[in-house]
């Protein structure tokens, strides 16, 4: 059982690429999300997937795409990467209105 | 949106000492959950409390939902209880619309 899992852990982009962060649970939770959490900042909220096939805009979405591609896997992508959206991004999954369980993050940088 | 205010934000405490950290928000909540951010960023569970007291070993936690706080307890605090403690929050009728507050930076120096 290996909760919740993110790739790539580390990341380097220059502006104008373009890049997916895989995730993945294996806890049949119904509802997914992705957050950044910036320096000194708490966690903000990117979009969020209630169930498989249903995704809803978050605080910042914002340049951001994503995918719940079944009930296990909810990939986010970033189009055409920006040095704004350097940060560190957690996926989370849960019940819904439940207790929220984290991933390891992905910590990217844009130059 | 629902504002999450923590305090305070930032304690230094001895080994051995306990603390209280404080979780106030804006509007009505279902959904309340305390996390611990280690140094190397991991994010921890702690507690899933909308409402009430919960315990578990040196830590507890009560939400009075209708006043619109949480506390968390730590007692007899240990070095490895460092880094930062998040409340996070969905307000009522917020779909699962999480918000989370800015955190309260712990360090306990032994």
């Amino acid at each position: 059982n290996a909760g919740v899992t993110q790739t790539p852990k580390f990341q380097v982009l220059k502006t104008g690429q373009s890049m997916t962060l895989q995730c993945a649970q294996d806890m049949n939770h119904n509802s997914m999300y992705w957050y950044r959490q910036d320096p000194g900042m708490g966690l903000r909220l990117i979009y969020y997937s209630a169930s498989e096939g249903t995704t809803d805009k978050g605080e910042v979405p914002n340049g951001y795409n994503v995918s719940r591609l079944n009930k296990r896997e909810f990939s986010l992508r970033l189009e055409s990467a920006a040095p704004s959206q350097t940060s560190v991004y957690f996926c989370a999954s849960g019940f819904r209105g439940g207790e929220q369980y984290f991933g390891p993050g992905t910590r990217l940088t844009v130059t | 949106g629902i504002q999450v205010e923590q305090s305070p934000p930032d304690l230094i405490l001895q080994e051995g000492a306990n603390s209280t950290l404080r979780c106030n928000f804006s509007d009505s909540v279902n959904n309340l959950q305390w996390f611990h951010q280690n140094p190397w960023g991991q994010l921890i569970n702690l507690f899933y409390i909308p409402s009430g007291t919960k315990q578990n070993g040196r830590l507890s936690a009560t939400t009075v939902a209708t006043e619109r706080y949480s506390l968390l307890y730590i007692s007899s605090s240990q070095t490895t209880d460092s880094g930062v403690y998040f409340c996070a929050v969905v307000r009522s009728g917020g779909y699962q619309k999480v918000t989370f507050g800015t955190g309260t930076k712990l360090q306990v120096i032994p």
